[in-house]
């Protein structure tokens, strides 16, 4: 079982339209969740941070569910500029606090 | 403020042949990552740099994959000989706090192609 799991798509969705992507994760004692977003033959780049009590950022909202070990993302009124894949990361409890990352879920927004 | 700058952004060369993958993290970050993505797979962790130190090189393939950062500054990683299965995009990442919640900084890749 890998250890970062996600949905690869793609998801092919209209402008305005809400999506949610889901990543499940197999180690419990995780503590430190992040999205980020990659565009095609780009770096990583930070979406944003997941905090237990979930948090927003405009349209983006991240929530973490620890009982089931997964985290979410919510994209409302999707925008062409979404068009991207988006990675679950996992950060490592210790040592070196390296990232653990999911496959990425990719999703296309259509006009 | 520069971000983590990588080089060659590309790189096609034979089986067998030797390969340096340059990587320059931000000024006063000093923890260093290496991480690979190999086609069609997760990108999976390769080391981590503390300054001058290794701290964790488990992910390293095997011992044809050499890291250095000398002066902890600026790191290379060698591919010597390469083989078709090193094929991938190899990112560097730099971070002051590897704690914090703004996550790491990553460059732009090097898309390493072994024909």
């Amino acid at each position: 079982r890998k250890e970062v799991e996600q949905d690869p798509g793609p998801f092919n969705v209209p402008e305005g339209a809400t999506v949610a992507f889901n990543c499940t994760y197999s180690n419990s004692a995780s503590q430190s969740f992040f999205w980020y977003r990659q565009d095609c033959r780009k770096e990583p780049k930070l979406l944003m941070s997941v905090y237990s009590s979930g948090n927003e950022d405009g349209r983006f909202t991240a929530q973490l569910n620890r009982a089931s070990q997964y985290i979410s993302l919510l994209i409302r009124d999707s925008k062409l500029s979404d068009s991207a894949t988006y990675l679950c990361v996992v950060r490592a409890t210790s040592g070196t606090y390296k990232y653990i990352f999911g496959t990425g879920t990719r999703l296309k927004v259509l006009a | 403020e520069a971000g983590v700058t990588q080089f060659p952004s590309h790189s096609v060369i034979e089986k067998g042949q030797t390969v340096t993958l340059r990587c320059d993290p931000i000024s006063g970050h000093d923890n260093l990552y290496w991480y690979r993505r190999v086609m069609g797979k997760e990108i999976k962790f390769l080391l981590h740099f503390v300054k001058e130190s290794k701290q964790d090189e488990s992910g390293m393939p095997n011992n044809r994959f050499l890291a250095e950062r000398t002066g902890g500054t600026y790191s290379t990683l060698k591919v010597q000989p390469a083989e078709l299965e090193d094929s991938g995009v190899y990112f560097c990442a730099s971070s002051q706090d590897p704690r914090s919640s703004y996550g790491y900084t990553f460059g732009s890749g090097t898309r390493l192609t072994v024909v």
